[in-house]
């Protein structure tokens, strides 16, 4: 079964990075996946597609300092100099034959 | 630029139907998939739907199978979700979403949203 794993919470401060893990289902150890934000009071954000060999495409005005990478059944979001603004959940998601699954998110705390 | 809106949310008792409208403009709406994502109150994103760019084809999840329907106006630009027999964990706020590949076949996955639009099931 097609399956995302996100640790439910995370935290860094303003200015520091931090680094968010989706994780798939072993079968699945190949797929691509995608990531998204989610602000209070806002709709979701497309922030990148993600490759299982690390290379990713961002989505349109996405700041150099949203990055990702991959490894093995793990696959990583990197936000660097954190702003207020970065304040939200992180969902990422991947897709099969017909179906379209998403991580339960990841809630980031900017302290 | 890439734009949606959705529209006709509202409250509506257990039992009872709803049609939702998303409206697409700032790019060739007839060329890609357009899908219908819901957020219920404290939980996560959960996927609901996916039409095929031409309308030929239709995926949904299977909490939903059976109940609603995906369909599109490509004259209008509009993507409609008829959602029937509605229970009180539809309650959500339902999402449109571009798919990413153009004339693709099958649902990948979502690079533009809307703002959502709230739908709520009680008596």
């Amino acid at each position: 079964q097609l399956v995302l794993t996100q640790s439910p919470s995370a935290s860094a401060s303003l200015g520091a990075s931090v680094k968010l893990t989706c994780t798939l289902s072993s079968a699945h150890n190949t797929y691509d996946i995608a990531w998204h934000q989610l602000r209070p009071e806002k709709g979701p954000r497309y922030l990148m597609r993600l490759n299982s060999d690390g290379t990713h495409t961002k989505g349109d005005g996405i700041p150099d300092r949203f990055s990702g990478s991959s490894s093995g059944t793990e696959r990583f979001l990197t936000i660097s100099s954190l702003q207020s603004d970065d304040e939200a959940d992180y969902y990422c998601h991947t897709w099969g034959s017909d179906i379209v699954v998403f991580g339960g998110g990841t809630k980031l705390t900017v302290l | 630029q890439v734009q949606l809106v959705e529209s006709g949310g509202g409250v509506v008792q257990p039992g009872g139907s709803l049609r939702l409208s998303c409206v697409a403009s700032g790019f060739a709406f007839n060329s890609f998939g357009t899908h219908w994502v819901r957020q219920a109150p404290g939980k996560g994103l959960e996927w609901v739907a996916f039409i095929q760019y031409d309308g030929d084809n239709t995926v949904y999840a299977e909490s939903v199978k059976g109940r609603f329907t995906i369909s599109r106006d490509n004259s209008r630009n509009t993507v409609h979700l008829q959602m029937t027999w509605l229970r009180a964990e539809d309650t959500a706020v339902y999402f449109c979403a571009k798919d990413p590949s153009m004339w693709g076949l099958s649902p990948l996955g979502f690079d533009h949203w809307g703002q959502g639009t709230l739908v709520s099931v009680s008596s």
